[in-house]
Order: structure tokens, then sequence, then C-alpha cells
């Protein structure tokens, strides 16, 4: 079965740094989604991204964050200056037909800021 | 206001009942309903989906909707310990690009 794949699967990294969470959707899928888990709290929609832009971001997603697919296979999350309160586990998501059918989410990334 | 509710639990049946989990939501405009199985420390997993108002099934799994009670819910029967998890109960808003979640449900199913 198709998988969304993350790397690293764990991260740990001092506060202010940069970190860049990578993310292989499936193949056929168009739509890509960041998700985040502190933890004991609930999944947190990040932002979604199709046709190549952001469609929609939430209040979370702010200057710090930003998003790329620099070619037809990776999807990455980047964190430009990590603050503690960043440490949670980041789930890429992917759907082939758009949010209403569902997605399936990588594995995660569980991010460590220290 | 919450936007997806769900009790939080345990909610703890024996193997072989019938596990009941509940979610309300507070948007009317919502247009699909999901219901995601999380094991600790690992990734949300899609258990189904639903559209319409009524009932739909697979296989232990039934969802339950009634948009005008802005309600969904989830039936496990014949529910095994390797259905201990948390439930997640998610809804896309009207118009909107994610899913929001609810903070889920734990179910433990006991020997």
């Amino acid at each position: 079965e198709p998988e969304v794949t993350q790397t690293p699967s764990h991260q740990v990294t001092q506060m202010g740094q940069e970190v860049i969470l990578r993310c292989v959707p499936i193949s056929n899928h168009l739509y890509f989604y960041w998700y985040r888990q502190i933890l004991g709290q609930k999944v947190e929609f990040l932002v979604s991204f199709y046709n190549n832009e952001i469609s929609e971001k939430s209040e979370i997603f702010d200057d710090q964050f930003s998003v790329e697919r620099p070619d037809g296979s990776n999807f990455t999350l980047k964190i430009r200056s990590t603050k503690l309160e960043d440490s949670a586990m980041y789930f890429c998501a992917s759907s082939e037909r758009g949010p209403g059918w569902g997605y399936t989410f990588g594995s995660g990334t569980r991010l460590t800021v220290v | 206001q919450k936007e997806v509710e769900q009790n939080s639990g345990p909610l703890s049946v024996p193997e072989g009942a019938i596990a009941s989990l509940n979610c309300t939501y507070s948007d009317r405009g919502s247009q699909s309903f999901f219901w995601y199985r999380q094991y600790s420390g690992k990734s949300p997993e899609l258990i189904m989906f639903i559209y319409s108002n009524g009932d739909k099934e697979d296989g232990r799994f039934t969802a339950q909707l009634n948009k005008a009670s802005q309600y969904v819910s989830l039936l496990i029967r014949d529910s095994q310990p390797s259905d201990s998890a948390t439930y997640l109960c998610a809804v896309t808003p009207g118009g909107g690009n994610k899913l929001t979640f609810g903070t889920g449900t734990q179910l433990k199913v006991e020997l």
C-alpha cells in the first residue's frame, strides 16, 4: 500500500536554529498538508498546499514557517528560528482528491527543541 | 466554542462488546466527517468517512451522521484488544482545505 514517507523520524535542535522536515507524498496525490500534534494535545492544521501554492494556512503558520515542493516528489516544512513551543510531532499528509476525501498521514517527525 | 468535541475517555469495554464513540461539531457548513484511529506515538490512520445523513458500514465499523443535530458517531462491533487506541473525529469545515480534529476518545478493550 502506498505510503507517505517522512524524514527524519526524530530531530533534536537548539532553540533559534533552523530545521527542515521532509516528506515524500504518495506519488499520484495532488494535495499536501502539514499538521502538528503537541504531546497530549489534538492534531492541529498548519498548512495546505495545492498546485504549487499554499491554499490555506492556520494562525500557527506564521512567518517562521514555510513550505516548499522543490521537485516532483518532496514536500518540505521549514521552521526558520525554532522555539521551545515548536516541540511537537509534525505530520505530513497527502490526498489524491482533496480534504473531503480524507488523506493519508506519514509516520511523523518528532521535533524536540532544547 | 470548540469546533469538534469528543469525550476524552477512557472508554472501557469488554472484548466482544460494542464500543460507541461520539463527536459533535459546531460548523453547520461542515461537509465531510472522518474517523481516524491513533495508537500511542503513531500517526492517525483513516478508518472511514461519511458525507450523508444516516449510517455507513465497513466491516466491524459503522459511522452514523446526523447533520441536524451536528453529531457523528462510530460504532465498533465485536471489539478486540487491538482496537485499543485513541479515536479522532475530524471534519472539513464548509469551503475549507483542511481537517479540523477533536481531541480524541481513548478506547480500552479489556480481556
